[in-house]
């Protein structure tokens, strides 16, 4: 079991572009998870889907956000435009709903400059 | 959701017991309460979770108060690879799905 694969690990971009991050869950876990990490605010869940639909997304910063997750087996996660307030780490996770823990993948280190 | 009390921070010596307290004094009957630890440069690592009996596995125990107003995480020997921030977390099961949801967590410091 490969676990959580995020790409890409780092990415550092120009305030404006657009940025994609991605996610590949566990084969078989229903529930996927998106969040971000800051020195600031510590670990945010930003949106989470169930078997493919979005369930709460209120953690979404604003409009700039997106997330879709079109099958079982990934995920996305855009920033456009990005600004340089974006920079974090975001780690996506997924679980079975009714199961034990969370897998989180390794991450990916924004830095919008 | 309920919300969660842990120190900022504990040190422990290496090869000693370590015991990570945690309350959860709003805590619902149906709360699983989830631990789980984040290493320097890593995501979030699944450690145990329980209900309302303890719990034991490869990484740790998990003691749980009898009014679950609380816990306790046990390291049984506390090695150098345990430095990490370890997080006490509710998790409530609902049928339009579930969440955790992170505090600022302890962060444990272990002495060679």
């Amino acid at each position: 079991d490969a676990g959580v694969i995020q790409s890409p690990r780092h990415e550092v971009t120009e305030m404006g572009q657009e940025v994609t991050l991605r996610c590949k869950p566990i084969s078989g876990h229903n529930s996927l998870f998106w969040y971000r990490q800051t020195m600031m605010r510590g670990l945010e869940l930003l949106i989470y889907f169930n078997n493919n639909v979005p369930i709460d997304d209120s953690g979404m910063p604003e409009d700039r956000f997106s997330a879709k997750m079109p099958n079982a087996s990934f995920s996305t996660l855009k920033i456009q435009p990005s600004e340089p307030r974006d920079s974090a780490v975001y780690f996506c996770a997924s679980s079975f709903r009714e199961g034990k823990g969370y897998t989180f993948g390794s991450g990916t280190r924004l830095t919008v400059v | 959701d309920a919300k969660t009390t842990q120190p900022n921070s504990m040190e422990s010596n290496e090869e000693e017991p370590v015991h990570l307290p945690c309350n959860h004094s709003t805590i619902s009957g149906t709360d699983y309460i989830h631990w789980y630890r984040q290493l320097p440069s890593q995501g979030p690592e699944y450690v145990i979770h329980g209900l309302t009996s303890n719990v034991n596995n490869r990484m740790a125990s998990l003691a749980i108060a009898e009014d679950r107003k609380s816990s306790t995480l046990i390291l049984h020997r506390a090695t150098l690879r345990d430095a990490a921030v370890y997080y006490c977390i509710l998790r409530a099961l609902k049928s339009s799905g579930d969440k955790l949801t992170f505090g600022t967590g302890t962060r444990l410091a272990v002495r060679p």
